[in-house]
């Protein structure tokens, strides 16, 4: 089964709106941290913001935030006042102890901003 | 620039050949991680090796090895090369082994095309 699901193949937002990229988990273990990451067209994985489990409040990072639904296993990010530069794929990802801590990633969502 | 280097950038090889891709860590960091990212698998975690031991193996063939060096720098071979083999191979690393919150810090990714 997909320990991470990234529904969006790929979305398009205008300059200086915010986008949230949807990201949903499974896991039964009741300790992991969630992780996302960018990764532009020169192909390295630069990360943005990191969510644990335990976390009472949502991570946020600059124009990162993390959107952090326990119960739904959602961890969205929002990026907000997008910018040209944003434009890449972004990967969601989790650590878990039950999966000897292995990062699992999504499948990615591609955002493209317009000017 | 994560602080995480890897060599060669591009790699440009034949089936059958062997190579050998290669890692520094962040200074500090004691755990590096492999990954293998193409088009059709997605990011896939390989091995991780922490302060010179193997510490998880993921969805690595027996054709490819890895080892980890006492000054902490690691090394991945791929032997036997397939045409299946061309991915985007990263290396990774973190401060330390386990924990859900262990951020990895990714390398700009080695190239390699099996022609």
């Amino acid at each position: 089964a997909q320990k991470i699901t990234q529904t969006q193949p790929g979305m398009f937002v205008q300059e200086k709106e915010a986008v949230t990229l949807d990201c949903t988990y499974d896991t039964s273990d009741p300790s992991y941290g969630l992780f996302w990451y960018k990764q532009p067209s020169s192909g390295e994985m630069i990360f943005l913001i990191y969510q644990g489990s335990y976390d009472q409040q949502n991570a946020t990072e600059g124009r990162y935030s993390l959107n952090f639904q326990k119960a739904r296993k959602s961890a969205n990010l929002v990026i907000s006042a997008s910018q040209l530069g944003d434009s890449a794929m972004y990967f969601c990802a989790m650590r878990e102890r039950t999966n000897d801590y292995k990062l699992s990633f999504g499948a990615g969502t591609t955002v493209t901003v317009r000017a | 620039d994560s602080g995480v280097t890897q060599t060669p950038k591009h790699l440009i090889t034949a089936t059958g050949q062997r190579v050998t891709l290669r890692c520094s860590p962040r200074s500090g960091d004691l755990s590096v991680y492999w990954y293998q990212q193409s088009l059709d698998q997605g990011l896939q975690f390989l091995i991780q090796y922490y302060n010179g031991e193997e510490r998880a193996k993921g969805n690595i063939l027996e054709r490819f090895s890895a080892q980890q060096f006492p000054d902490l720098h690691s090394e991945l071979n791929l032997s036997s090369l397939e045409l299946g083999d061309s991915a985007l191979y990263f290396c990774a690393s973190s401060v330390g082994g386990a924990g859900e919150q262990e951020t990895q810090y990714f390398g700009p990714g080695t190239r390699l095309l099996v022609l």
